[in-house]
């Protein structure tokens, strides 16, 4: 039983275009959500947050809104840059100081 | 600052055997997490701890995987008995826990049952 789905196991955008990942969680008791960022052979890397008592989060390229009545997140870079090509993990968490939840991963493919 | 580290980063060993995996987290943050992700899978909570208080073990997929940590610095997983099915990369992570959400992660180790 999923909590934090990422359907889509990948997407592929040109440079320069915007990227679109898209998660849906169930857990009604989450309160926060995080986007991590994986390259190979590294360890999977904060990139940005919200809030549940928001519904939007900017930092540079990278936006995270979130819409709490559909349980959707969705993370926004624009414009997309080949660097940015890696797998972007959407997780939840249902309060400061417990684990994580965890999607499957969409991996990003920025072709130049 | 130093990030959370861990070793080794690869292991290859053959089923029935036993396996250590270390993990040194930031320096301050009081809790540290150990997660393993599987083949096309995501992220899987194992434990988690917090101080001096019991570890949180609702993750240990059997009573061969334990873990341990010396106060509020290293930890280390043990899985005995290795299966194929343990074939992962075994990720640590830790945060200040009474401070942020934010976890930090090490690079993992990944461990190979033959």
């Amino acid at each position: 039983d999923q909590q934090v789905k990422q359907n889509s196991p990948s997407l592929s955008v040109q440079e320069g275009r915007i990227s679109i990942l898209n998660c849906d969680y169930t857990n009604s008791m989450f309160d926060y959500f995080l986007w991590y960022k994986k390259y190979p052979a590294e360890g999977p890397t904060f990139l940005i947050s919200i809030s549940s008592i928001k519904d939007k989060n900017e930092d540079g390229r990278f936006t995270v809104f979130l819409n709490k009545s559909a349980k959707h997140l969705s993370l926004h870079i624009v414009p997309s840059q080949p660097g940015d090509s890696a797998v972007y993990f959407c997780a939840a968490s249902a309060g400061i100081g417990t684990p994580l939840v965890f999607g499957k991963g969409t991996r990003l493919s920025v072709i130049a | 600052g130093a990030g959370v580290s861990q070793s080794p980063s690869n292991k290859v060993t053959e089923k029935g055997k036993d396996v250590e995996l270390r993990c040194d987290p930031i320096s301050g943050h009081t809790a540290l997490y150990w997660y393993r992700q599987r083949l096309g899978q995501g992220l899987e909570f194992l434990i988690y701890f917090q101080g001096n208080s019991a570890p949180d073990k609702s993750g240990l997929p059997s009573d061969r995987f334990s873990a341990e940590r010396t106060g509020e610095s290293v930890s280390t997983l043990t899985i005995q008995r290795t299966q194929q099915e343990d074939s992962a990369v075994y990720l640590c992570a830790s945060s200040l826990d009474t401070m942020e959400y934010e976890q930090y992660f090490g690079p993992g180790t990944r461990l190979t049952v033959t």
